[in-house]
Order: C-alpha cells, then structure tokens, then sequence
C-alpha cells in the first residue's frame, strides 16, 4: 500500500461550521491531490500542489482551500461547509512524471446536515 | 461536458469469461490513459495504464486496448474471477513525460462489475 493516511475517516458536521481534512504521505512524492466522490460524477479534482507551498485548482474548487507547508501534508478545508459538499473525499499522490500513476488513500466520508 | 464517459453502469459477467468494461473520450489532447479499481469503503486502486504511442498494454489478466482514432479504450480481464467484482474507472490526462505536468487526472462515472460464481 502506497503510505497515504486521511484524517478523519468519518465525520459528521452542520451546515456553516469550518471543516479540515488531512492527507499525510511517507513517499515523499511531489504532487498530491483532493478529489471528491459523488454518485454520477466519478471522481472530480478539487485541488491539487506541485510542491510545499504551490498549489492549484481543479475542476471543482470553489468553496474549498489546500494549503502544504510540509511535503508529507496537505490539507483542505471547507471554510463554511454546505449540505452540496457532503461527499467522500479522496487524497491522492504521484510522482513527478505524467507517465506515473496516482496512488489513493482509502477516503474521507464527510455528512453536512 | 464529459471528457471521459463510461457508458455502462453495470456488467455482469459468469466465473472464468471474458469481462470487458468500455471507456470513450472527447479530448484529442489526452494521452495517458488508466484503470483503477475501488472496492466499498476503500480508495481507488490502480491497474493498469496505456500510453497514447502505444495501442495495447498487457498485464496478467489484465489487457487495455486503445483506439486513438475511434477515442475508444477498453479493458480486458481475461478469465473473470469473483474477487474481480468492484466499480472499475477508466481516467485520463493531457501532459508529456518530463514536462513537469500537473498528471491532472479526469475520471469516468464507473462501471460496477459483477463476476458471478
């Protein structure tokens, strides 16, 4: 299993209130990625970082941020979350080259009642 | 707009056959090309991945098939076995090797396959 770990595994929160979920990596891979699960859409890219402190968004990023301070973490927070942003949310890593494989951690299944 | 369509929700397949699962794309720009694997409650798993130079990639069972000119590719698991019964995702991305692309994956809605015993 590639060393990914995401922090919580469940969590259940109001609408309006700030939510962070963590991804951690031991791989030490330079990009590192969020996606979100829904059913109908697949997995869709919220945001991704190329590095400590670089980051960008994907196909459905408003509403979200990331920040990376460290390698090993990235993080993303829903500033005031809405009931359209419960989802299963996934982290992802990969190495440098485009010809290398996205590993995944096992998900975020995140309610906002 | 879908850039990447899985067109069958689901298949069913018997023990030991041939399991095919279909993927079309939109974007000419794309040019590697994935499989994974999620079983419930679990991430994505990869399985296998085609460059656009190449029209077939095999490992074990597993075999994908691409058809740049139809935007078409497929995935061959070959004989079918009942722990192969998971939602299968084709993906793909735009970049060249070394570029220092971004590997910004677009995934497919899933086909949910069920290998019958």
């Amino acid at each position: 299993d590639a060393g990914i770990t995401q922090s919580p595994r469940h969590k259940v929160t109001e609408t309006g209130t700030p939510v962070t979920l963590r991804c951690h990596q031991t791989e030490n891979h330079r990009y590192m990625y969020w996606y979100r699960q829904d059913p109908g859409h697949g997995l869709r890219l919220i945001h991704y970082s190329y590095g400590v402190k670089d980051t960008d968004k994907g196909e459905v990023s408003d509403g979200y941020s990331v920040s990376r301070s460290k390698t090993e973490d990235f993080l993303l927070t829903l500033e005031s979350a809405t009931s359209s942003q419960t989802s299963v949310y996934f982290c992802a890593i990969s190495g440098r080259y485009s010809n290398q494989p996205q590993h995944f951690g096992d998900g975020t299944r995140l309610s906002i009642l | 707009d879908q850039q990447v369509k899985q067109n069958s929700p689901s298949l069913s397949v018997q023990e030991g056959r041939i399991s095919i699962l279909n993927c079309d794309y939109t974007n000419s720009m794309f040019d590697y090309f994935l499989w994974y694997k999620k079983y419930p409650a679990e991430g994505p798993t990869f399985l296998i991945s085609i460059s656009s130079i190449k029209d077939k990639n095999e490992d074990g069972r597993f075999t994908v098939f691409l058809n740049k000119s139809a935007k078409h590719l497929s995935l061959h698991i070959v004989p079918s076995q009942p722990g192969d019964s998971a939602v299968y995702f084709c993906a793909a991305s735009a970049g060249s090797v070394g570029s220092g692309a971004t590997n910004k994956l677009i995934f497919g809605t899933g086909t949910l396959l069920a290998v019958q015993p």
